[in-house]
């Protein structure tokens, strides 16, 4: 079946610097990418919505310079979080849609822990 | 935007009693999926129902859909440890879009 990788798994990080997290698409093309953020114990929250080759769109509430989203190619989507503090630690999981399908793969998620 | 509602929120039973988990939404939907989560892990797709379908089964899981109350219910069966996670069921409204989540029901299954 469809396969989203997504690295890193966990990621420590200073406050104030950048990390990124990447999500490809194996063998499939992803037409669309959704980000989603959870913190522990909640649900998953969108926070954005990548089409490929085009600017994402952020829900309400997530800063778009913040939290950048690149989607360049079919299988790959890249969320970066600049300039990190510690309330931005959460679980980031990405989710790829299938080109003329209704599947939603979603990726193993990321751990991320601001200190 | 979250819409769904799960309940009950957390459910302790012993391996071998059927867990039954619901789910309210509140605009209409082009189906409802649900979806477990290991702790800390990614979420693992277990079954999708269609907006036009009452009831689906797949193996132990059975779900059933109420349009006209904007519910859903998913129950394992014989429950076994290995079930324990959390689960979640997820709505969209159109082919294509979001999946909205509900906050989810942590299941707990004791040998």
């Amino acid at each position: 079946g469809a396969v989203v990788s997504q690295h890193p798994s966990w990621v420590i990080c200073k406050s104030g610097t950048s990390v990124k997290i990447e999500c490809r698409s194996l063998d499939f093309q992803a037409t669309t990418m959704f980000w989603y953020r959870q913190f522990p114990k909640q649900s998953l929250m969108l926070m954005a919505t990548s089409n490929e080759g085009s600017k994402a769109t952020y829900e309400q509430g997530v800063e778009k310079d913040k939290f950048l989203i690149n989607h360049a190619s079919l299988t790959l989507s890249t969320l970066t979080v600049t300039s990190a503090h510690p309330e931005d630690s959460s679980f980031y999981i990405c989710s790829a849609l299938e080109w003329d399908s209704n599947g939603y793969t979603f990726g193993s998620g990321t751990r991320l822990t601001v200190v | 935007s979250q819409q769904g509602e799960e309940d009950p929120q957390a459910l302790s039973i012993q391996e071998g009693e059927n867990a039954t988990m619901n789910c309210s939404y509140k605009t209409s939907i082009n189906n409802l999926q649900w979806y477990r989560q290991n702790s800390g892990r990614g979420l693992v797709h277990l079954i999708l129902i269609r907006s036009n379908e009452r009831e689906k089964h797949s193996g132990r899981l059975r779900v059933t859909l109420d349009t006209s109350k904007k519910s859903s219910s998913l129950l394992i069966t014989a429950s076994r440890a290995a079930d324990t996670a959390s689960y979640f069921c997820a709505t969209n409204s159109n082919s294509g879009y979001a999946l909205n989540f509900g906050k989810g029901t942590s299941l707990l299954v004791t040998p």
